[in-house]
């Protein structure tokens, strides 16, 4: 069975211009994660969905990033303008269900650069 | 976000030693997790604890959730090459909440 798929893998650009990272969870799986995880740190979740509705986007950094999960399956996390902060790995993970034993799978993440 | 802290930041041992390292918090949380994520790759899952107390083996890896909710600990036993990666705890409490920590880095000498 295949894993939870992300694209692009890499990715670089200039501060201020758009970025858009893809991911396709596990079949199945209901719940889907975005992280952001930083050089050295562990990952930090920015939103939750359950099938299409995001249920935890309190940590989602509203005036710059948007994601959404349509047909509730693949999710697209986006960033308008990009910062230099933004540069990190985007993870993202889906499990089959969001209770607390629920086993995230990670995808391999996005590794994005902004100059 | 918050992140919990870990220890040690990193390690570095002999292939064949024994490996500890924790992870605390101050609150409580009802589950603690365990990943290792190697390089370009997603954290994988190696262990979870539901029970204050508990002390669960995945081959040589054994970890335990502490008695006072705040802590976990992660031991590996005779250390192998492939060991090497970082490790994240993760504490899960009531109503979803979330955090990982800050990742203990191990390196394994051959």
């Amino acid at each position: 069975e295949a894993g939870v798929v992300q694209s692009p893998r890499y990715k670089i650009i200039e501060k201020k211009q758009p970025v858009a990272f893809w991911c396709n969870p596990i079949s199945g799986h209901n719940t889907l994660y975005w992280y952001l995880q930083n050089l050295g740190q562990g990952p930090e979740l920015l939103i939750r969905y359950e099938n299409e509705e995001a249920v935890d986007d309190s940590q989602l950094p509203k005036d710059r990033f948007s994601a959404e999960r349509l047909k509730g399956v693949d999710s697209t996390l986006k960033i308008q303008p990009a910062e230099l902060g933004d540069s990190a790995v985007y993870l993202c993970a889906s499990s089959s269900t969001s209770g607390g034993s629920a086993t995230q799978y990670f995808g391999p993440g996005t590794r994005l650069t902004v100059l | 976000g918050q992140q919990l802290n870990q220890s040690p930041q990193s390690m570095f041992i002999q292939e064949g030693e024994d490996v500890s390292m924790n992870c605390t918090s101050s609150s409580i949380f009802n589950t603690w997790l365990w990943y290792k994520q190697e390089p370009g790759e997603g954290p994988v899952l190696l262990i979870a604890l539901y029970k204050a107390g508990e002390l669960t083996s995945n081959g040589r890896l054994t970890a335990q959730f502490g008695i006072t909710r705040k802590d976990s600990f992660l031991n590996i036993s005779a250390s192998i090459p492939s060991d090497v990666g970082i490790y994240f705890c993760r504490g899960q409490r009531a109503g979803n909440q979330f955090y990982f920590g800050t990742g203990t880095s191990l390196t394994v000498i051959p």
